[in-house]
């Protein structure tokens, strides 16, 4: 089975510190993906990245920035924290197929509180 | 914009299939249907996915019209577990997975 592991399930910060979410997949899957979780919204893509050192924008980047050094790991980094980023963050990863036909599995979920 | 529709919740009782419907009017040849299920506080989990024909595994069946512009899940015998948010979802090569409302299943005791 895949297995997507997020570092922290639980964050506390404060606003204007750096905060960075980790994310490790041991499937050797190429793509890894960051989502934001809110009420009333849904799963919203932050950023994603096809391949080692790679990044794409999602919908909302805007105060994120991501970090895959290594194909098992993606960090999603957040500058200076503040309290509109308080939320749940989904990580996910799937395998490049190149035909669609690759679904993504996601990690259990970092629920962040930024005070 | 998610391309897919959802009724927002559904009740079904403890033992029986629960049958969740999914509209993908749009979709295209290449565009696979996926389902997944979150559970309060945890991360979406995969169910199952297909293009064309019918698929099934451990966890559910999915039937897909012959147009493929409908789809509907299939938890043959829900049990209390199974209560979660249903979300389906149309995505093919190249394409981000949009997740929209999805369905809250409710199994009842």
């Amino acid at each position: 089975d895949v297995k997507v592991t997020q570092s922290s399930r639980y964050l506390v910060k404060r606003t204007g510190e750096k905060v960075f979410l980790e994310c490790v997949q041991d499937m050797d899957h190429e793509n890894m993906f960051w989502y934001r979780q809110d009420p009333g919204l849904g799963l919203r893509l932050i950023y994603f990245s096809y391949d080692v050192k790679m990044k794409e924008k999602g919908d909302i980047p805007e105060g994120y920035s991501v970090s895959r050094e290594k194909k098992e790991r993606f960090s999603l980094i957040l500058e200076s924290a503040s309290t509109n980023q308080t939320s749940m963050y989904l990580c996910a990863s799937s395998l490049s197929t190149g035909t669609g036909n690759s679904p993504l599995h996601f990690g259990n979920g970092t629920r962040l509180t930024v005070t | 914009d998610a391309k897919t529709t959802q009724p927002p919740s559904m009740d079904c009782a403890e033992g029986r299939a629960a049958n969740l419907p999914c509209n993908h009017s749009t979709i295209s040849g290449n565009e696979y249907v996926y389902w997944y299920r979150q559970i309060h506080s945890q991360g979406p989990q995969y169910i199952i996915h297909g293009l064309k024909n019918n698929e099934t595994n451990e966890m559910a069946s999915l039937i897909i019209t012959e147009d493929r512009k409908s789809s509907t899940l299939i938890l043959p015998h829900a049990t209390l577990r199974d209560t979660a948010v249903y979300y389906c979802i149309v995505s093919g090569y190249g394409q981000n997975f949009v997740f929209g409302p999805g369905t809250r299943l409710s199994v009842l005791p």
